[in-house]
């Protein structure tokens, strides 16, 4: 089945750790794109890359970084920098020059 | 920063009534707009889209697009408690701009009661 695979789906940090977080597609999507979302808010754009070995930064990109080596993959960590870091963090593709977006399952990461 | 806008409510609607969701983008060069369905604690799935002015229908799911006025809406018929969930209107950039993501809404909560 084709679709985008985000793990881990629950993800517990300590103060002052770096994790990644991983999102793979087998949809043969060119971009991906990293959302945030809050308690009873709409999504946030932290990153999206629209080819291989490029990204861009989006809305909020303090604090994250992103590396896009790989068509198919599109991890995201979440540094030390990042003061307030729990929340749901959905990953989407979509094709290049089309532009419905599909997302994944999510991952919530808290702070502990 | 460009914006979505929509009202949070709850809505609430009784089973078999139509739901009327609404959205507003603050920039006028949005070309496309979509519709997303969020259930609590899950992803959003997207429901529809709409490029051009007018209606466009898909099963019990109606949008409308009005670029002069930077409305859009979506239209619920018949609706199920099963379609109790938050509604996302997302727009997109022009592709001149180079930015394919798109900007959210913070979703509207719709409460479909049997």
């Amino acid at each position: 089945d084709g679709g985008i695979t985000q793990s881990p789906k629950y993800l517990f940090r300590k103060e002052g750790q770096n994790v990644t977080l991983s999102c793979e597609q087998n949809l043969n999507h060119d971009a991906m794109y990293w959302y945030r979302q809050d308690p009873g808010q709409g999504l946030r754009l932290i990153y999206y890359s629209q080819i291989v070995n490029d990204f861009q930064k989006g809305d909020i990109a303090e604090g994250y970084s992103v590396s896009r080596e790989k068509k198919e993959s599109f991890p995201l960590t979440v540094t030390s920098a990042q003061k307030n870091p729990t929340a749901f963090y959905l990953c989407a593709s979509s094709r290049g020059g089309a532009t419905e977006a599909f997302f994944g399952q999510g991952t919530r990461l808290t702070v502990v | 920063q460009k914006e979505v806008e929509q009202n949070s409510g709850p809505l609430s609607v009784p089973e078999g009534a139509i739901a009327s969701l609404n959205c507003t983008y603050s920039d006028r060069g949005s070309q496309s707009f979509f519709w997303y369905r969020q259930y609590s604690g899950k992803s959003p799935e997207l429901i529809m889209f709409i490029y051009s002015n007018g209606d466009k229908e898909d099963g019990r799911f109606t949008a409308q697009l009005n670029k002069a006025s930077q409305y859009v809406s979506l239209l619920i018929r018949d609706s199920q408690p099963s379609d109790s969930a938050t509604y996302l209107c997302a727009a997109q950039a022009p592709m001149d701009t180079g930015r394919r993501a798109l900007t959210f809404g913070s979703g509207t909560r719709l409460q479909v009661q049997p």
